[in-house]
């Protein structure tokens, strides 16, 4: 069990460019959230998977942001149009089932520019 | 709509000694309550999880209290180490399936002094 993986890890963008993290969850949990987090602020929640199914999208998740589980593995999340508010760190957790506990990745940084 | 508060935002203390992290929640309706550790620029650690049947639970030199009825949750830290030094948060989900998103508090910020 290698945790929960996140790639890139950095990624610096102008403003207006589209930009593409990904998540890999620990294998077998079915239960995968996107969260945001802003310097000196707790994360906020972004949207949550079940398998391929996405369950909730938080209001913070403009018609900009969109997220992905093909196949209920690896997600991605892509940020389009990006704005220097869109720069933080987005953070992904998964869970073996429902409100167990989350076991979150290293986070994405994203400075935009 | 939960808030979840933690106080103080910032702790120093000298090396060695006890201390407790304070978190609290307006919507007592919780499944469980998670804390978490995050060095500067990381992910979160996840310390210990305590369901909101239980009222302790204790791992190593940690241990997390759940008063449910008052909105309270305590992490005590034993015999604090410089390598203790992060900041802490907590964070609860809403009891009811289907709304399982975890709400954070903005941390408690802990420096040991060696």
């Amino acid at each position: 069990d290698t945790g929960v993986s996140q790639n890139p890890r950095h990624k610096i963008t102008k403003r207006g460019q589209n930009v593409t993290f990904r998540c890999d969850p620990i294998s077998e949990h079915n239960r995968l959230y996107w969260y945001r987090q802003t310097l000196g602020q707790g994360p906020e929640f972004l949207t949550y998977f079940q398998n391929e199914a996405q369950l909730e999208k938080s209001r913070l998740l403009s018609d900009r942001f969109s997220a992905e589980r093909p196949k209920g593995s690896f997600s991605t999340l892509e940020i389009q149009r990006t704005e220097q508010g869109d720069s933080a760190m987005y953070l992904c957790a998964s869970s073996p089932r429902p409100l167990d506990e989350q076991y979150f990745g290293p986070g994405t940084r994203l400075t935009v520019t | 709509k939960q808030e979840v508060t933690q106080i103080p935002a910032a702790l120093s203390v000298p090396e060695g000694e006890n201390l407790v992290l304070n978190c609290s929640f307006t919507d007592s309706a919780i499944y469980n309550l998670q804390w978490f550790r995050q060095d500067p620029g990381k992910g979160l650690t996840s310390l210990l999880l305590i369901q909101s049947s239980q009222r302790e639970q204790t791992s190593g030199r940690l241990n997390a209290s759940l008063d449910k009825s008052s909105g309270r949750s305590t992490l005590y830290i034993a015999a604090s180490q410089p390598g203790d030094s992060a900041t802490y948060l907590c964070a609860v989900p809403l009891s009811n399936f289907g709304n399982e998103k975890l709400t954070f508090g903005t941390g408690t910020r802990l420096t040991i002094i060696p």
